[in-house]
């Protein structure tokens, strides 16, 4: 079982529409998490982290269940341009190293 | 502000020749710093990590090493390229937001071993 998990999709909606993507992780012990996104053939960008309480930025809305293992991120009013591949992230707050574990990431397709 | 630099952009070369990549970070003090390799429609592999100048752990047994001469500067080397070694490199630094750390990538180097 992969530690992170999330649907491949692809996710195909048009401009204007709420659309969410679920991700879950195994280890109960991780401590950070986020979401980045990938453009194709591009690196990944730092979306947003996810807080406890949840956070919202613009239409981008993340929440976190701890209880579930369960991460969600939610975006409004979907426009042409949010197309892309978004990672789920999770850190395990493993000492000084900073390393996270990716998701293999959602495919989000906007079409006009 | 922080920025980071790889080198070259695409790469395209022989099996059995070798490999050198370099990562440099601008803006920033004693970074943590990763090599990730993306391969073709999959996810993102952590290779290397380095916590401070000379530090580096390995992530999965295999071909390439990695090297940190300098504070900011982090390397990727192969002694000899093999087919399964394709893919999109890429190189991250981060930074302590207390218990968090956000991970910052460069542009990546798309390497095709022929």
């Amino acid at each position: 079982r992969k530690e992170v998990e999330q649907d491949p999709g692809p996710f195909n909606v048009p401009e204007g529409a709420t659309v969410a993507f679920n991700c879950t992780y195994s280890n109960s012990a991780s401590q950070s998490f986020f979401w980045y996104r990938q453009d194709c053939r591009k690196e990944p960008k730092l979306l947003m982290s996810v807080y406890s309480s949840g956070n919202e930025d613009g239409r981008f809305t993340a929440q976190l269940n701890r209880a579930s293992q369960y991460i969600s991120l939610l975006i409004r009013d979907s426009k042409l341009s949010d197309s892309a591949t978004y990672l789920c992230v999770v850190s395990h707050g493993s000492g000084n190293t900073g390393k996270l574990i990716f998701g293999q990431g959602t495919t989000l397709q906007v079409k006009p | 502000s922080q920025t980071i630099h790889q080198w070259p952009a695409t790469l395209v070369q022989p099996v059995g020749s070798p490999l050198s990549l370099e990562c440099t970070v601008e803006g920033t003090s004693n970074p943590n710093l990763y090599w990730y390799r993306q391969a073709a429609g999959r996810g993102l592999q952590l290779l290397f990590y380095s916590v401070g100048i000379g530090q580096i752990s390995s992530e999965v047994p295999q071909n390439l090493s990695a090297s940190r001469p300098q504070d900011r500067q982090f390397i990727l080397s192969s002694k000899k390229l093999l087919l399964s070694d394709s893919g999109f490199y890429l190189c991250a630094w981060s930074v302590s937001r207390g218990y968090s750390y956000e991970q910052y990538f460069g542009p990546g180097t798309r390497l095709t071993v022929t």
